[in-house]
């Protein structure tokens, strides 16, 4: 069964910090992609990125970063100089690489930055 | 971006009547799906379909039902809406046969059963 986890529930940091949101997951498949998204106060959720398992380049874009390692099957995401716009949850999905494979959404890690 | 819109985007209504959200995606992306958000749960998958008239239920299908007779619309339909449905509902679309795997969010719907 797939899988994932997003142990950081809420996390608070103060502007212009650093901030990385973790993510595991767990598949057996040997091909999936891996996505993170946002949902700002406002309540859309925004497609970030997606990261498919046999790339893995870590990916920048702007202040944004994601890691991603097959080795320990994360894909984390890390917010550089943070400000009070990355405010949002972020969500963590996966889904497999069959036209009808669902995508797996995490819990989610609600981000607070602090002014 | 996808294109998506949703409406109505708020709507009340009372216990037992029936209640139909549209979903209106104006690309010809194969697959949308339809989504409830609730506090504590995270998205949780309600239909999606694969094709005009092809659908099938996700992990929480029960009370609702959906209908796509043409590529760029999915409609939600509560036949009897009951409190326990008040929730967001977000619709989505995606095309893994021309590689796109990320599925977009329209701007969702806020349904509130009395």
């Amino acid at each position: 069964a797939q899988k994932v986890t997003q142990a950081q529930t809420e996390i608070s940091v103060v502007e212009k910090e650093d901030v990385t949101l973790d993510c595991v997951y767990e598949t057996r498949d040997t091909t999936y992609y891996l996505f993170w998204y946002k949902q700002p106060p406002s309540g859309e959720l925004v497609f970030l990125i997606r990261r498919n398992s046999f790339d893995e380049q870590n990916e920048i874009s702007g202040r944004y970063s994601w890691n991603f390692q097959k080795s320990t099957s994360s894909f984390n995401f890390t917010i550089t100089a943070s400000q009070v716009v990355d405010s949002a949850v972020y969500f963590c999905a996966l889904s497999g690489k069959n036209r009808d494979d669902k995508i797996i959404f995490g819990k989610g890690t609600r981000l607070h930055i602090l002014p | 971006d996808a294109g998506i819109t949703q409406s109505p985007r708020h709507k009340v209504t009372e216990t037992g009547t029936p209640v139909t959200l549209r979903c209106h995606q104006t690309e010809n992306h194969r697959y949308m799906y339809w989504y409830r958000q609730d506090p504590g749960h995270g998205l949780r998958l309600i239909h999606y379909s694969y094709g005009v008239k092809d659908t099938d239920k996700g992990e929480v299908s029960d009370g609702y039902s959906v209908s796509r007779s043409k590529t760029e619309d999915f409609l939600l339909t509560l036949e009897s809406a009951t409190s326990s449905q008040t929730s967001v509902y977000f619709c989505a679309n995606s095309d893994p046969g021309q590689g796109n795997y990320e599925q977009y969010f329209g701007p969702g719907t806020r349904l509130t059963v009395t």
